[in-house]
Order: C-alpha cells, then structure tokens, then sequence
C-alpha cells in the first residue's frame, strides 16, 4: 500500500523561529510536492522535485525554500515562520516518467505561527 | 493559463438525494483529470483518474464522467459518510512530468 507520511500532524511555533517539516513517502516515487491549502484558495503548490537534489518553483514560493537529500525524504523550510504562514500543509508524491500518475497525499500539517 | 473552476461551492443532500458536482477545466491539453475526496484535517484521498473526453469511471455510490471542457461527480443515493470536500485536479500535456492545478473543491453535507 501506498505511504506518505509527515512528521507533525499539528505543529505551533513562534514569529521568526525556522521550521522544519517533513514529509517521506516509502513508493520509491521520484517527484515529490509540497502544498499548502487554505480556506477559499484551495490547494497552492510551493515547491516540487523531481529528483534528489533537484527542486523547483511552484506558484507560492516566497519566504519557503525545500530539501531533497534523500529520493523518500523532501523537506519544506520556513527560514523565518510569519504569522501568514499558518495553514495547513500538505505532501504528495508520484512515480516518474511520461504516464498519469495521480498524486498520493500524507495526512497533512497544521502548522500554527503565533 | 490553465484553470480549474469546480461548482457548486458547497452543496446540503438528504440522504438517498442523488446530485452532481461540477469541475470545468481549461488547459492546453489534458493529460489527466483527477477526483479526490478530502475528509477535515486530513489529506486528499484518490478516487479516480480520467484520460479523455467519454471516459466513465465509477466507485460504489461515485460515478465520475469527463467531457472536453468539463468533467462531473455524480452521486447516488448519497449516505452521510460520503459528506467530505471533493477536489478537481488536472494535468496538462506539456512535456515532461508537470504538476496538477487544483480546483477548490465542493464541500459537500449529506443530512440522515
């Protein structure tokens, strides 16, 4: 069975501190998503990957910046949390190459800036 | 651009009240349109995948078609535990593995 999992399911940090949040899936899955989802904008993508080491841009990248070290680990950085940065997060991932995978998601982060 | 827009916002059933949700699409090409279910608090769950434009799939009370603008979630004889935010995704045939554009979901209330 499929498996994405992230390292907080709830999470509360202070204005500037830097938060980690983790996210690994055991698929063996190349392309790895990180995701932020708020009420009435729906699902926002930060940052993908498409391999370790490689990341790039989603539409929201500002103030995040990622980590592919490992091809089942992909981590989502918040250099200087901002009480705008509360949301819930969401990883996801899918196998490589040409097909049409669908994205298979973890069970989300809430992550609370206060 | 490509977008997604999904209809109603948010949708009230009695139980057995069979409806359909809507989820329009404008993309360049469609590689795949998705449909997930979303319970509060948790991630998206996959229900299906569809390729092109006639295309049916369906899971128990869940039947989703697909046309070439638009695709519907149709739901018979609704039970309360089907009540859960239903997200649209789809995916644009531009080279290489691109990232899906969400819609923002119906939420949708099945009342016993």
């Amino acid at each position: 069975d499929v498996k994405v999992t992230q390292s907080s399911r709830y999470l509360v940090k202070r204005t500037g501190e830097k938060v980690f949040l983790e996210c690994v899936q055991d698929m063996d899955h190349e392309n790895m998503f990180w995701y932020r989802q708020d009420p009435g904008l729906g699902l926002r993508l930060i940052y993908f990957s498409y391999d370790v080491k490689m990341k790039e841009k989603g539409d929201i990248p500002e103030g995040y910046s990622v980590s592919r070290e490992k091809k089942e680990r992909f981590s989502l950085i918040l250099e200087s949390a901002s009480t705008n940065q509360t949301s819930m997060y969401l990883c996801a991932s899918t196998p490589p190459g040409e097909s049409v995978y669908e994205q298979y998601f973890g069970p989300g982060t809430r992550l609370t800036v206060t | 651009e490509d977008q997604v827009t999904q209809s109603p916002e948010a949708l009230r059933l009695q139980e057995g009240e069979s409806s359909s949700l809507n989820c329009s699409y404008t993309v360049s090409g469609l590689r795949g349109l998705f449909w997930y279910r979303q319970d509060p608090g948790k991630g998206p769950e996959f229900l299906f995948t569809l390729y092109s434009a006639g295309e049916e799939k369906e899971k128990e009370r869940l039947k989703a078609t697909l046309t070439k603008k638009e695709s519907f979630l149709h739901i018979t004889a609704p039970k309360p535990e089907d009540s859960a935010t239903y997200l649209c995704a789809v995916q644009a045939t531009d080279s290489g593995n691109t990232p899906l554009v969400f819609g923002k979901g119906t939420r949708l209330s099945v009342i016993a």
